[in-house]
């Protein structure tokens, strides 16, 4: 099976723009989850999403977005980017709760 | 406090060394990954596990529910370990992951 893929894998954006970022899960997964990494933050939960619901979110601003499409692929949002959004965003996907996360190579996004 | 702690921070070792990562963590949790992130950032998922201990070549984890503690070990560390080991409990119900800081592995030949 292929891995999740996430795209683009590299974006630079400006502050006060907003960024659309894409995961598609391994194929049969329902679960997708996004994931922020910042070298002073480490690694934040941001939200997971299950067959087209949100399940649960992390405590980011409302600014943080997300959706899931009826095939599972997942897209996040960020409106109205800040020069602290500059992360790497992960998503990771998985059958379901209690079962191993499968990580996508991550979206590197900076705003200058 | 940090709900989750990862001792040590960096570790460097020579190859062959016996390895241990400890992680404790203070939430309640239905399991706890472990992960890990080479350069680059790509994230792989070596163990989950909620009771008891696994074992996948030369990688060991383990944990303790009661004492809220995992470790993981690597045998005869190899310089293709070297990465950045993360300790991730799911929190009970939510299964939201909380990380730890993460700690530095460097295997020198």
């Amino acid at each position: 099976k292929a891995g999740v893929t996430q795209t683009p894998r590299y974006l630079i954006k400006t502050r006060g723009q907003q960024v659309t970022l894409s995961c598609s899960p391994i194929s049969g997964h329902r679960s997708v989850s996004w994931y922020q990494q910042t070298p002073g933050q480490g690694l934040q939960f941001l939200f997971e999403y299950f067959s087209e619901t949100q399940r649960n979110k992390g405590n980011f601003p409302g600014r943080f977005s997300g959706r899931q499409f009826s095939n599972s692929r997942s897209e996040m949002n960020v409106s109205t980017l800040e020069l602290g959004d500059s992360a790497l965003y992960l998503c990771a996907s998985s059958p379901d709760r209690s079962y191993e996360q499968y990580f996508g190579p991550g979206t590197r996004l900076t705003v200058t | 406090k940090n709900e989750v702690e990862q001792s040590p921070q960096n570790l460097t070792a020579q190859e062959g060394e016996f390895i241990t990562i400890n992680c404790s963590y203070s939430v309640g949790i239905s399991a706890l990954h472990w992960l890990q992130q080479h350069p680059g950032g790509g994230i792989v998922s070596l163990f989950m596990l909620s009771s008891g201990k696994k074992k996948h070549g030369r990688l060991i984890a383990t944990i303790n529910i009661q004492e809220k503690h995992s470790s993981l070990h690597i045998t005869a560390s190899h310089p293709r370990d070297s990465a950045v080991y993360i300790c991730a409990p799911a929190q009970g119900g939510s299964e939201k992951l909380v990380f730890g800081k993460g700690t530095k592995l460097t295997v020198n030949p």
